[in-house]
């Protein structure tokens, strides 16, 4: 089973508002992202954990806030957002082996609308 | 630093038709080279990989060698079907968390 999951599928929101996406997998994995993708772009990396600590953060504005309060779960809280941070906000995973290049395998994605 | 660069799309092809997306990567070091697909308003499915050198990938009929002698891993198949209409796109990892992914390549079969 290479299942990542995603909720909520879509989600609309004002400037003001605080909301969280939520992110879950039951593959073991260790390693677990989260990336912005735009219409017609490839994804951008936002952050990595790696057993549960933060281990990459790609200078991501704080009104976005990740959390991993366990192996399988990834948050990503958000306050504040500017109508540009519309998009598609994917969650990958990956075992962390520490030998090499590990495969990613990637949720179906939140649709993010901030109107 | 590392780098991916596939053909630019769309590529429009007929049903059973040829397909071949090109795509040439720069890295140090012995990356693991990946295709995923992404089907409208869905995430990215990976397709294929390969780990290391003269390694072929294949899945669903696709297959994908890595050709480290010019640094290539292009993605074909032999005979395209409509269900195959996606956005695909070629990565790269050479550890440490990050993939660099390609600026994807749109394809679209029609009947």
């Amino acid at each position: 089973d290479t299942e990542v999951t995603q909720t909520p599928k879509h989600l609309v929101m004002g400037m003001t508002n605080k909301k969280s996406l939520k992110c879950e997998q039951h593959m073991g994995h260790r390693a677990m992202y989260w990336y912005k993708q735009k219409a017609k772009k490839p994804p951008e990396l936002m952050f990595v954990y790696s057993y549960e600590k933060l281990s990459i953060n790609e200078s991501v504005p704080s009104r976005f806030s990740p959390e991993c309060p366990n192996s399988s779960l990834l948050n990503l809280h958000l306050h504040a957002l500017q109508p540009e941070d519309s998009a598609l906000y994917l969650c990958a995973s990956s075992k962390e082996t520490g030998a090499g290049a590990d495969t990613q395998y990637f949720g179906p994605g939140t649709r993010l609308t901030v109107l | 630093g590392d780098s991916v660069t596939q053909m630019e799309g769309p590529v429009t092809l007929s049903e059973e038709a040829f397909l071949t997306i090109n795509c040439t990567y720069t890295a140090t070091g012995y990356p693991s080279l990946f295709w995923y697909v992404q089907y409208p308003g869905e995430g990215l499915q990976l397709l294929l990989k390969a780990t290391k050198a003269d390694d072929k990938g294949s899945n669903k009929g696709f297959e994908a060698t890595y050709r480290k002698e010019t640094t290539s891993f292009h993605l074909e198949k032999g005979s395209v079907q409509v269900s195959d209409s996606a956005v695909y796109f070629c990565a790269l990892s050479g550890g440490y968390q990050k993939v660099t992914f390609g600026t994807g390549t749109k394809l679209q079969v029609i009947p």
